[in-house]
């Protein structure tokens, strides 16, 4: 079973640059996941879809971030101005049902450094 | 607000050794708890997991402990081994409007020496 592919897995840009990352989760999970991780952080969830419905968006900073899921299946998430806090890096997971038991699967992540 | 806290960044232990990871939460609404586990350079991989309706789990050499009463669950590894050096996040999940969130701590790095 193929995982949770991303791209790119590194990305350097200036402050009040765009960038934007994509996923392609493990087929059939219905519930995709961004999350971001700053160095010595726990991930912390950013938007979360089930199917291409978005159930929790509330720490998504939505002056500067968005996400989109396409036909449910693949997502992007977009950074656009980037600001030096934003240097992190951007987790894509996925599971396959939506309650806490089904275990979640994360891609390698991209890291961004934002100068 | 931190719900869900790893308050040991980093933890040494020799091997064949117990090694014991510790995790308090806050929110009494989390149902389900897991732990994962990082290697540099990849995302965090899933481990073993815990219904808030059980106080063990038991997956060959990982343990996890619950206690509800003192918001708190542990992760055991008997015995560890260097490949077991990693970043171990506690998470906890909640269901809430008909879907589940999963919240994560900041981690405890574990480094098992020879």
């Amino acid at each position: 079973e193929a995982g949770v592919a991303q791209s790119p897995r590194y990305k350097i840009i200036e402050k009040r640059q765009s960038v934007a990352f994509w996923c392609n989760p493990i087929s059939g999970h219905a519930t995709l996941y961004w999350y971001q991780q700053i160095l010595g952080q726990g991930p912390k969830l950013l938007i979360q879809f089930q199917n291409n419905g978005v159930v929790d968006d509330s720490q998504l900073p939505k002056d500067r971030f968005s996400a989109e899921r396409l036909k449910g299946v693949d997502s992007t998430l977009k950074i656009q101005p980037a600001k030096l806090e934003d240097s992190a890096v951007y987790l894509c997971a996925s599971s396959l049902g939506f309650s806490g038991a089904s275990e979640a699967f994360f891609g390698q992540g991209t890291r961004l450094t934002v100068v | 607000d931190q719900q869900v806290k790893q308050n040991s960044p980093s933890l040494s232990v020799q091997e064949g050794r117990i090694s014991i990871l510790n995790c308090d939460y806050t929110n009494s609404m989390f149902d389900y708890f897991l732990w994962y586990k990082k290697y540099p350079a990849e995302g965090p991989t899933f481990l073993i997991s815990i219904s808030s309706i059980k106080d063990k789990n038991e997956d060959g050499r990982f343990t996890v402990f619950l206690n509800k009463s003192a918001k708190h669950l542990s992760l055991h590894i008997v015995p560890s081994q260097p490949g077991d050096s990693a970043v171990y996040f506690c998470a906890a999940s909640g269901t809430a409007w008909g879907y589940s969130t999963l919240t994560f701590g900041k981690g405890t790095m574990l480094l098992v020496s020879p």
